[in-house]
């Protein structure tokens, strides 16, 4: 199985970019990188999602490299709301015709003011 | 909106006893989810259903069981509690587009299980 592994905490500032990185080691060619924002006493809830180059959407951008090794997520312009908990799925299709998900640990994001 | 509930925020339970927790969601969704979340280790999958009757293991499936009787509703069951289960547990549901696309997956709040 593909395994993802996410830095544990990040701490940033309102204002800033903030930038996430998730390694997914032997992640197949048609797997697709999905990001879920976790508050607490809350359900994760979907970010963005891509499968390679980049993704832009109304709150995050994602980049994935030509090796899909890694994807990064980039949240622009951080505030105060944003602190939360970030995890990156990875989606493999088996041979099975099933998919395996593996989630990253999770990174703690904290934004000052 | 997806809407996936949980039967319980909380529950305290003690060693040895059967615990069902239940899952609605109310989109139609093919597939239902649980998992465990614990600190430092993030979102663990303990078994998925992609249609009703049916279902499949996940990473960490033992001491726990699945029924999928309806299509809205997945229960996760632990037939004899230990106390190693205390855990957050989440249901999500997601429909089912494909081989090699990604489905999103909705989740419900969760319920602390707290296990004595």
């Amino acid at each position: 199985l593909a395994k993802t592994t996410q830095p544990i905490s990040m701490d940033s500032y309102e204002g800033q970019e903030v930038n996430i990185t998730c390694s997914h080691n032997n992640i197949a060619t048609n797997d697709y990188i999905t990001w879920y924002q976790q508050f607490p006493s809350q359900g994760p809830r979907f970010i963005i999602q891509g499968y390679k180059t980049k993704v832009t959407n109304e709150v995050a951008s994602l980049f994935i490299p030509a090796d899909r090794k890694s994807s990064t997520l980039s949240l622009p312009r951080v505030s105060l709301s944003d602190t939360a908990v970030y995890y990156c799925l990875v989606v493999m299709a088996m041979d099975t015709g099933r998919r395996a998900l593996t989630f990253g640990s999770g990174t703690r994001l904290q934004v000052q003011p | 909106d997806v809407k996936v509930t949980q039967s319980s925020r909380y529950l305290v339970k003690r060693t040895g006893e059967k615990v069902f927790l239940e899952c609605v969601q109310d989109m139609d969704h093919e597939n239902m989810f649980w998992y465990r979340q614990d600190p430092g280790l993030g979102l663990r999958l303990i078994y998925f259903s992609y249609d009703v009757k049916m279902k499949e293991k996940g990473d960490i499936p033992e001491g726990y069981s699945v029924s999928r009787e309806k299509k809205e509703r997945f229960s996760l069951i632990l037939e004899s509690a230990s106390t190693n289960q205390t855990s957050m547990y989440l249901c999500a549901s997601s429909t089912d587009v494909g081989l090699h696309h990604s489905d999103t997956q909705y989740f419900g709040p969760g319920t602390r299980l707290t296990v004595l």
